[in-house]
């Protein structure tokens, strides 16, 4: 079956960068029309759509957070990274991973983890 | 990139209750829009794609419609694990977006 877990420090400074890494199983970013999207929660609000790296190798990042964002794609290791640079106490969240499928001319996150929660504090 | 509004932000309901969700998009998005289902302290939980598509697993009491810029998720008869927070995302943009949450009490 289709898992995903998120790994990462749950603690970071101010100015630091911030790397995340989803490591999943049961498909491959190696196959045709597969997607991995990284999305995040700060306590108490919304959910925030931050990246996705698609099994071409093509990449998609959040206009407002695209100039620290990097998502990046180990698909030997089935693995993704996101790092996020210059964090600051408003990038506190939990962030998941999740599985964007393909199915005709509909694309959803249909797997998701089980989310890692990483505060931003000196 | 495409910006997401629901309406309400929270909803008073009682099991029994027929409940409508809103969701509006800043632009057209055929039918590329997706509800999430998000119960306190857990990952979010897909409950249809397409609009209209219900997930596999998904009760039969949801449902979706609309196209365009305007979505509606229905839950036809409100049962006590229905209460938590729904999310519209639109998928039409490479950029995807969610809308910012209901959360129904």
């Amino acid at each position: 079956q289709v898992t995903l877990k998120e790994s990462g420090p749950a603690l970071v400074k101010p100015t630091q960068t911030l790397t995340l890494t989803c490591t999943f199983s049961g498909f491959s970013l190696g196959t045709s029309g597969m997607r991995v999207t990284w999305i995040r929660q700060p306590p108490g609000k919304a959910l925030e759509w931050l990246a996705r790296i698609d099994w071409d190798g093509t990449k998609f990042y959040s206009t407002s957070l695209q100039t620290r964002l990097t998502i990046s794609k180990d698909t030997s290791k089935n693995q993704v990274v996101l790092t996020l640079t210059n964090v600051d106490p408003v990038d506190t969240a939990t962030y998941y991973c999740a599985r964007e499928k393909t199915l005709s001319v509909n694309y959803y996150l249909d797997y998701w983890g089980q989310g890692t929660l990483v505060t931003v504090s000196s | 990139d495409i910006q997401m509004t629901q309406s309400p932000s929270s909803l008073s309901a009682s099991v029994g209750d027929r409940v409508t969700i809103i969701c509006r998009a800043s632009q057209t998005i055929s039918r590329s829009l997706n509800w999430y289902q998000q119960k306190s302290g857990k990952a979010p939980k897909l409950l249809i794609y397409g609009a209209s598509n219900l997930h596999s697993g998904v009760p039969s009491r949801f449902s979706g419609s609309g196209s365009g810029a305007d979505f509606t998720l229905t839950i036809s008869s409100l049962q006590p694990e229905d209460f938590a927070t729904y999310y519209c995302q639109q998928s039409y943009g490479s950029v995807r977006t969610f809308g910012q949450g209901t959360k129904l009490e």
